[in-house]
């Protein structure tokens, strides 16, 4: 099955930095690359997801980059507010099924200090 | 749009007994949705996936007599966990997608989760 790895598992930054988080991947057939935020007892949410036919995807703060060739995908957070504090999740798609079975990786705790 | 509900959101039980957990689409039909488990601190584990009127698909080490999955209708999935023991205390959060023919692309949504506690 699909082999999800993330890094760093814990992230701390001061507010306005930035912040990348990356996740590589085994299969090479996975097309849909999601990132979510999750915030302490509530949902996972969200925030941006890249499909295999770009390389890179940007809303306001937020980019995510694809290399395919490489397996790998980056969350890229830019000008960090405390509000980003959270444990964000990258998750890879079920390649060739139709039904978009995710894997996630292991999480990563990002604190943003003020 | 796109949202996800989930009834209870906590439930505390004893040992033993069976617990039920809705997982609704609100404002869109989900032609697939997604069962998980959550341990604290740790990642979401995909324990089935369950498409509307037919069998779910549990994930290799997950007991589908113990958790069962029905997804009976377009906005309506429940898992019942059967004979829960202390163990199952868990999150259980469920999403929902919508099959929109992109192969397998489509952006999932979650619940809020229910937080069970077995004594």
């Amino acid at each position: 099955g699909e082999n999800v790895e993330q890094h760093p598992s814990t992230l701390s930054v001061q507010e306005g930095d930035s912040a990348v988080i990356k996740c590589t991947y085994s299969d090479s057939a996975s097309n849909y690359f999601p990132w979510y935020k999750q915030e302490l007892g509530k949902r996972p949410q969200l925030i941006i997801d890249i499909r295999s036919n770009v390389g890179e995807k940007k809303d306001q703060r937020i980019a995510v980059t694809l290399n395919k060739t490489a397996k790998h995908f980056s969350l890229h957070i830019t000008e960090t507010q405390p509000e980003d504090s959270a444990v964000y999740f990258c998750a890879v798609n079920a390649g060739g099924t139709s039904y978009g079975k995710l894997t996630f990786g292991q999480g990563t705790i990002l604190t943003v200090h003020p | 749009g796109a949202v996800v509900s989930q009834h209870p959101s906590w439930v505390i039980c004893k040992s033993g007994t069976s617990v039920k957990i809705e997982c609704r689409s609100l404002d869109f039909q989900a032609t697939t949705m997604f069962w998980y488990r959550q341990f604290p601190k740790q990642s979401l584990m995909l324990m089935a996936t369950s498409n509307e009127g037919s069998k779910a698909t549990y994930e290799q080490g997950v007991e589908k007599d113990k958790f069962l999955i029905n997804h009976a209708s377009l906005t309506l999935s429940t898992l019942t966990v059967t004979s829960a023991h202390p163990e199952d205390s868990s999150f259980y959060i469920c999403s929902a997608s919508h099959d929109r023919g992109s192969g397998g692309q489509e952006t999932q949504y979650f619940g809020p989760g229910t937080r069970l506690l077995v004594l």
